[in-house]
Formats: C-alpha cells, sequence, structure tokens
C-alpha cells in the first residue's frame, strides 16, 4: 500500500491567518484529491489537482480561498486563507495509487480561533 | 447525481459477534466501484474492502465481507467475529469506474464494540 504523508498533524491558528498543508505520496499518481471533514461529518471533496494543470474544484469551494499547488507527481499543498472558525476542519489527501485503489493522508486537525 | 446513503447513524456490537452496516447507493451508470472505509479516532481512513459492480462475486477480506446488490443498489458490510480495534467510523464510498473521478461518501455509521 501507498504511504501518504500530510503536514501538519495539528495546528490551532488564528483567525484571518492563512495555513498551508502538505501532502507527499511516496510513489508518482497522477490525480491527487483534497478532502474537507467536519466535526462528525463525512468527507466533502475541495478539489482534484492533476499535475501540470490548475485544480478542479467542486461547488462551494473557491480557489480564492482554498488555493492548490501539484509542481510534481509525489506533492501537493492545499492552502486554507483567511481564516475563519468555520474552517475549522481535518483536511485530507488522498491518491489513487493503482487502478480503483484510492489512499488517504492521516489528516490535517485544523482549529480556527 | 450519484448519492451514497447510510441509514445508521450508529451500531453496536459484542466482542466476537457479528454485525452488518447497511449502505445503498443511487446511480444511472453501470461500471462502477463501491468501498468501505474505516476511520479510527486516529483520523487515518483505512481502505477495508472493495467491489467492482461488475463482479457478482461478493469481496471478502479476512472478517469482512460485502453483500452486494446491484439491482437493488445495496452494499452492505458485514464484520465477522468483532474486536475491540473494529471500533470506528465507517464510510462507504463510490465511485465511477473512471481514472481520475473522486469517491463520493456517505455520512457514515459509528461503530462500538463492549467486551
Amino acid at each position: 500500500s501507498a504511504v501518504i504523508s500530510q503536514k501538519p498533524s495539528r495546528d490551532i491558528c488564528q483567525r484571518g491567518t492563512s495555513l498551508t498543508i502538505q501532502c507527499q505520496v511516496d510513489s508518482q499518481v497522477t490525480m491527487m484529491f483534497w478532502y474537507r471533514q467536519q466535526p462528525g461529518q463525512s468527507l466533502t471533496l475541495i478539489a482534484t489537482a492533476n499535475q501540470g494543470s490548475e485544480a478542479t474544484y467542486e461547488s462551494g469551494f473557491v480557489i480564492d480561498k482554498f488555493p492548490i499547488s501539484r509542481p510534481n507527481l509525489t506533492f501537493s499543498t492545499l492552502t486554507v486563507s483567511n481564516m475563519s472558525p468555520e474552517d475549522s476542519s481535518i483536511y485530507l489527501c488522498s491518491a489513487e495509487t493503482g487502478w480503483n485503489t484510492i489512499y488517504f493522508g492521516e489528516g490535517s486537525w485544523l482549529t480556527v480561533v | 447525481a450519484q448519492t451514497v446513503t447510510q441509514s445508521q447513524p450508529e451500531m453496536s456490537v459484542q466482542e466476537a459477534e457479528t454485525v452488518t452496516l447497511s449502505c445503498t447507493y443511487d446511480t444511472s451508470e453501470s461500471d462502477y466501484y463501491l468501498f468501505w472505509y474505516k476511520q479510527p479516532p486516529s483520523r487515518q481512513m483505512i481502505l477495508v474492502i472493495r467491489q467492482e459492480a461488475y463482479k457478482q462475486q461478493n469481496a471478502t477480506e479476512n472478517r469482512f465481507s460485502v453483500n452486494f446488490q446491484k439491482a437493488a443498489k445495496s452494499f452492505s458490510l458485514k464484520i465477522s467475529d468483532s474486536q475491540l480495534g473494529d471500533a470506528a467510523m465507517y464510510f462507504c464510498a463510490y465511485r465511477i469506474n473512471q481514472a481520475g473521478t473522486a469517491l463520493i461518501f456517505g455520512k457514515g455509521t459509528t461503530l462500538s464494540v463492549s467486551s
């Protein structure tokens, strides 16, 4: 199975600031996905990131608020910009490492105060 | 649009017993995959089992098995010989069989296991 590492694991952030979450995969992957999981809720897709092109965002998520970079086939970042308490969530990255084999990182638990 | 429904917010089971978690989905596609993921308190999403829609045989992975009823659009997870370590949130997920598409998740079922 693939190893997907996320940093930071957990952070407490001040309102109005921005935080960048890093996601590193131990193998080359075409697509990476970013999800948000609000407390006690299911996972909601934020965007899909393909290397070499702009990320595709789901309804309700915009690039200005959640800019994503995908500089190579093993790495991606998600920035949560101008944070408010409503952004307090777990953010998870995932990658398709094989045919219909999708693994997740450990998640980044952000609390905005 | 595809949807995934888990109608049991919480379930409980005793150690060594068997429990079944329910999942239904809605899709007009014929070629897709279904998944069960486990999320323990550590938050790590762990792939438990996967089923291809075109395969009639139900998938099994050790103590975990599924009952896949394609016509009924039902995909339940059976956990046999439950262990304390099975306590977690379980998510049912759907994905069109097409590279680059994301998973669609149900709301999850919290499973507690008592000794």
